[in-house]
């Protein structure tokens, strides 16, 4: 079954270190998305790439990288200067078309830095 | 950006309906309105989309004011298992093939049996 797979699903890292994300989709999506949720507060764009080896930063891109080699994959890492890394992330992809409209999700990774 | 606002939260009676308004007072003449709703430790899942018109799924419905300022989600017989945050958000053209997908705070839907 196609779909977009966020691992792992809990993350404990202590603080000052670097963590990456995994998000994977295999539904043959050019555009993909990464938000970070927090609580009382909608989702918030942290990068998004429209195709292969381009990716824009998003609203609150500071203390993040991403990279995007492949088409199936976006890694998000989460750096030592992003200053409150706990949070919920979320990654998403779409078709690339003008005419799709439907992002679909994954399950999340939720971050806790201790 | 523009942007979208939304109550907080709504309650229910299960097997009633229940209307979701939404603000998006900014919004541009190319950002389509979608609706995602997120289940606890979820991510969100698609639930419908509209552009001027008003429109219907198996899921829902979705009202658009003439002026596209606002809009209202109709679900039509609440069940518990629609319990939960309901995001309306803007799909906004960035130029050269690019969407943005802007979020608001959500509304957490609470359907009592």
């Amino acid at each position: 079954d196609g779909g977009i797979t966020q691992s792992p699903k809990y993350l404990f890292r202590k603080e000052g270190q670097n963590v990456t994300l995994s998000c994977e989709q295999n539904l043959n999506h050019d555009a993909m998305y990464w938000y970070r949720q927090d609580p009382g507060q909608g989702l918030r764009l942290i990068y998004y790439s429209q195709i292969v080896n381009d990716f824009q930063k998003g609203d609150i891109a500071e203390g993040y990288s991403v990279s995007r080699e492949k088409k199936e994959s976006f890694p998000l890492t989460v750096t030592s200067a992003q200053k409150n890394p706990t949070a919920f992330y979320l990654c998403a992809s779409r078709r690339g078309d003008a005419g799709s409209t439907e992002a679909f999700f994954g399950q999340g990774t939720r971050l806790t830095v201790v | 950006d523009a942007k979208t606002t939304q109550p907080n939260s709504m309650e229910s009676n299960e097997e009633e309906p229940v209307h979701l308004p939404c603000n998006h007072s900014t919004i541009s003449g190319t950002d389509y309105i979608h609706w995602y709703r997120q289940l606890p430790s979820q991510g969100p899942e698609y639930v419908i989309h509209g552009l001027t018109s008003n429109v219907n799924n198996r899921m829902a419905s979705l009202a658009i004011a003439e002026d596209r300022k606002s809009s209202t989600l109709i679900l039509h017989r609440a069940t518990l298992r629609d319990a939960a945050v309901y995001y309306c958000i803007l799909r906004a053209y960035r130029g050269s093939g690019t969407y943005k997908y802007i979020f608001g705070t959500g509304t957490r839907l609470k359907v009592l049996a």
